[in-house]
């Protein structure tokens, strides 16, 4: 089974420092991989993915993640964080052939003056 | 625009009523999905539906029930056997061979 692990459960950054928030997952095959963010109340909204192929992959709002199989990892980073990161950060676990996804438990960002 | 919608965003039930959430789409999406989020745990599975007029269970999906009548839409029922239905309910859709699920803003129900 499909495991995903994000071990900080919260994390405070100051704006306009980098950030980086850790994601580890298990699946015995190659796994697609997802970061979503969410604001207080509202829904997720996909960040970026990783399929295949580059294991760096950029998406919205700046935001890169980086793909490590011998690590088992998919952490997410940004170079400068900007109080409207503030959020909630989940990441997703899944595979091909299976539409169904597994989150992790989330990480929420707080970002200080 | 295409999205999915959830009404109401807030709904409010004493205990032992059944409450139904809706969920449409307009994304042409073939699978849709319902979970459950509580604080500190992310997001949980109830149920799932990859086809019209076929569904799944999720991991949690005892005191809950859906209907897959037509593509776009997903009801969720919410019903008197689930023990702690207090919870914020997120419904989502994908399309075949297209992993990533989009998300609609969710709907926080409150029984007491």
């Amino acid at each position: 089974a499909q495991s995903v692990t994000q071990p900080d459960i919260h994390i405070t950054v100051s704006e306009g420092a980098s950030l980086e928030l850790r994601c580890n997952y298990s699946y015995g095959a190659t796994p697609y991989l997802f970061w979503y963010v969410q604001s207080p109340g509202q829904g997720l909204q996909l960040l970026l993915k990783y399929f295949s192929g580059d294991t760096l992959v950029q998406g919205i709002k700046g935001f890169e993640a980086e793909f490590k199989r011998s690590q088992s990892s998919f952490n997410l980073r940004k170079p400068s964080v900007h109080w409207s990161d503030a959020a909630e950060y989940f990441c997703a676990v899944g595979a091909f052939g299976n539409e169904k996804l597994t989150f992790g438990t989330g990480t929420r960002l707080t970002i200080i003056p | 625009d295409g999205g999915i919608t959830q009404s109401p965003k807030y709904l409010f039930r004493k205990e032992g009523q059944n409450v139904t959430l809706s969920c449409e789409q307009n994304l042409n999406h073939d699978a849709m999905y319902w979970y459950r989020q509580d604080p500190g745990q992310g997001l949980r599975l109830i149920y799932y539906s990859q086809i019209v007029n076929d569904f799944q269970k999720g991991d949690i999906a005892e005191g809950y029930s859906v209907s897959r009548e037509k593509k776009e839409s997903f009801p969720l029922t919410v019903t008197s056997a689930q023990k702690n239905p207090t919870a914020f309910y997120l419904c989502a859709s994908s399309t075949q061979g297209i992993y990533e699920q989009y998300f609609g803003p969710g709907t926080r129900l409150t029984v007491t």
